[in-house]
């Protein structure tokens, strides 16, 4: 069955600096990976997607991901935080077997300080 | 507009109370699926629907008992509820084959409190 872990429950950073938000995921078959975005009381946005074409995903509001399957890992990076990027994160896999379900990490919580 | 739609917002309802949240999408998916969101941010499958067939049902209580009139519709009704049940439950809609390749569009979120 297929998980992911989020290593940082809580991540801060000041305004400007790079962000980093770190995910490992596990499966049996080549997996989809995904990042969405919660701001507080709100939706969750699909911020971008891995779908086993280019390893360097570029996805909205200048985040990045790579999928390193050496490393089974699908970090989410942005060179310089903005305040509203604060907000929670979560790291997602689906395997494409049969119906799809989405398996979803516990979240990451990123604050931005000016 | 395109888009998953769910009411209510907010639900604040007492303990034993039976209750209903409703979901709506225009996207012409054929897959919805309810999720459910602890307080610690946490979010669970519940159920998924393709074309008004149950396909996935976690370890839920049967309190809970989704219903799809249709394709476009996900309801899903709360027998007696208790106080663990507060939550926020999320809809979401996705066309079958393409979750894989494309994730799911999500509706704002119901939060319920049970009081």
């Amino acid at each position: 069955a297929q998980s992911v872990t989020q290593l940082d429950s809580h991540v801060s950073v000041s305004e400007g600096t790079p962000v980093l938000l770190r995910c490992n995921y596990s499966s049996s078959y080549s997996p989809s990976l995904f990042w969405y975005v919660q701001h507080p009381n709100k939706g969750l946005q699909l911020l971008l997607k891995y779908t086993s074409a280019a390893t360097l995903v570029k996805g909205i509001n200048g985040f990045e991901a790579e999928f390193k399957k050496s490393e089974t890992s699908f970090h989410l990076t942005k060179p310089s935080a903005h305040m509203s990027d604060a907000a929670e994160y979560f790291c997602v896999v689906s395997e494409g077997t049969g119906f799809q379900k989405l398996v979803f990490g516990t979240g990451t919580r990123l604050l931005v300080s000016p | 507009d395109t888009a998953v739609s769910q009411t209510p917002k907010y639900l604040v309802t007492q303990m034993g109370n039976d209750k209903s949240i409703k979901c709506e999408q225009n996207l012409g998916h054929d897959t919805m699926y309810w999720y459910k969101q602890d307080s610690k941010k946490f979010l669970k499958i519940m159920f998924s629907y393709n074309n008004k067939e149950l396909i996935i049902n976690e370890t839920v209580p049967n309190r809970f008992s989704p219903k799809s009139p249709d394709k476009a519709h996900l309801n899903l009704h709360i027998n007696s509820l208790e106080l663990g049940d507060s939550a926020v439950y999320f809809c979401a809609s996705s066309q079958k084959g393409t979750a894989f390749n494309y994730g799911y569009t999500f509706g704002s979120g119901t939060r319920l409190t049970v009081v």
